[in-house]
């Protein structure tokens, strides 16, 4: 089964600070990736997706995150951070075409003003 | 667009005793999802439903959860009886059909923390 791995579980960076959060999975075949965000008090929702084509993908608010299918990961990156930013970051796989959704454990960031 | 709709938002019951959360997805999403997110933890899928037919329960623990969609549209999920370690956030989701290329994509509702004594 597949499973996805969050190295840091605590972040905390000041604002202007670049940002790179890690995120490793576990799975030999297709992957489609996720970063999914929770902002404080609200619910989770999605940052950005990777299905295939450009390893790099832009999503909402300047992250980015990049594909290495080599390392078997999806880092998320931000060159400045702000302290919006301060939110709960998830990392999701879905295998083979399905349509099952599968955390790591989150990163916690807080950025300082 | 209304987003998914979860009820109640907090509920404090004490172990061997049953709840149950309700669920309403988005309008005209196929696929529901029912998360267990333990302090700490990443959300952990429990169940799927497409339409009112069950995808995978694998993670269900089935003796004491239950979940149903009637008409493929409202979700309940029942626990009973409690134990300590259910204590966690619920965590209703919803996406359309994952054949329209909208895979993974799912809207979360803002979940049911529930806490047993």
């Amino acid at each position: 089964a597949q499973s996805v791995s969050q190295h840091n579980h605590h972040v905390i960076l000041s604002e202007a600070a670049s940002l790179e959060l890690g995120c490793n999975y576990s799975y030999g075949g297709t992957v489609n990736l996720f970063w999914y965000v929770q902002y404080p008090g609200q619910h989770l929702q999605l940052l950005l997706k990777y299905f295939s084509g450009d390893p790099l993908v832009k999503g909402i608010k300047g992250f980015e995150a990049e594909f290495i299918k080599s390392k078997f990961s999806f880092n998320l990156r931000k060159p400045s951070v702000q302290w919006s930013d301060t939110a709960e970051y998830f990392c999701a796989v879905t295998v083979d075409a399905g349509n099952m959704l599968t955390f790591g454990g989150g990163t916690r960031l807080m950025v300082k003003p | 667009e209304a987003g998914v709709a979860q009820s109640p938002r907090y509920k404090i019951i004490e172990k061997r005793q049953s709840v149950a959360f309700w669920c309403n997805p988005i309008s005209g999403h196929a696929t529901l999802y029912w998360y267990q997110q333990i302090l700490g933890q990443g959300p952990k899928l429990l169940i799927q439903f497409q339409n009112n037919g069950v995808v995978d329960d694998s993670q269900l623990p089935k003796d004491r959860f239950s979940a149903e969609r009637l008409k493929g549209v409202d979700s309940t999920l029942k626990i009973q009886p409690a134990k300590l370690e259910d204590s966690a956030v619920y965590l209703c989701a919803s996406s359309l059909d994952a054949y329209r290329g909208r895979v993974g994509e799912l809207f979360f509702g803002e979940g049911s923390r529930l806490t047993v004594l």
